[in-house]
């Protein structure tokens, strides 16, 4: 079954500190990942993707098949980071998105 | 306006009424989908519709029934419907042209309570 699992409802931080949201995927072929954000009072939108492997905002996230994982992390968190994430999971042929539960991140002064 | 949006975004219904949410998406999309947001549960695809077909259906109870009538416009009629399909129902937009991205594109969401 194709399933993505975020362990964490809640993450709290300070500022500064380094963080990582977790997320475990389960698929049988070749996953493609991505990570969501939805900040305060603003609608879900895209943070990264995986094949791009790239940095947004300071967040970077690797894919290990090893360990069907695919965590965000920022060495430094910022207040402005607080804010949902959602992993995601694409399934089928389209844009097809399976989400977690989401992880929700404060970060404190 | 520019953009996925939705309407309205607070509804409240018995459940014997009948009644719309709306999508309307900007971009030149020809994908749209309906999503489900239920507290601590995480987002459920519900439909999905490529150039105005519907490709996917996610196992929804039949009360809650999609329209599609061009890419631009999505809508979710609702009859019938019961206390726990009080949600936040979003609507997406994508491409569907060639490459998966899969990036997309939300609306702000329309909150559904049904009494």
């Amino acid at each position: 079954a194709q399933r993505v699992t975020q362990p964490e409802k809640l993450l709290s931080v300070f500022k500064g500190a380094p963080v990582e949201l977790k997320c475990n995927y389960s698929y049988s072929g070749s996953p493609e990942l991505f990570w969501y954000v939805q900040y305060s009072r603003q609608r879900l939108q895209l943070l990264l993707r995986h094949i791009s492997r790239e940095s947004i905002k300071g967040f970077t996230a690797d894919l290990n098949k090893g360990e069907t994982s695919f965590h965000l992390k920022k060495p430094f968190a910022q207040e402005e980071d607080s804010a949902m994430y959602y992993c995601a999971l694409l399934s089928g042929g389209y844009n097809k998105l399976i989400f977690g539960a989401g992880t929700r991140l404060a970060v404190h002064p | 306006e520019t953009g996925v949006t939705q309407t309205p975004r607070h509804l409240v219904m018995g459940m014997t009424n009948k009644k719309s949410l709306k999508c309307e998406q900007h971009l030149g999309h020809n994908a749209m989908y309906w999503y489900k947001q239920s507290a601590k549960k995480p987002l459920e695809l519900m439909f999905v519709y490529n150039f105005k077909e519907q490709t996917e259906n996610n196992s929804v109870p039949s009360r809650f029934s999609p329209e599609c009538p061009n890419s631009s416009h999505l809508f979710l009629h609702l009859h019938t419907l019961q206390p726990e399909d009080s949600a936040l129902y979003l609507c997406a937009s994508s491409q569907r042209s060639g490459r998966v991205t899969g990036e997309l594109f939300f609306g702000e969401g329309s909150r559904l309570t049904v009494l």
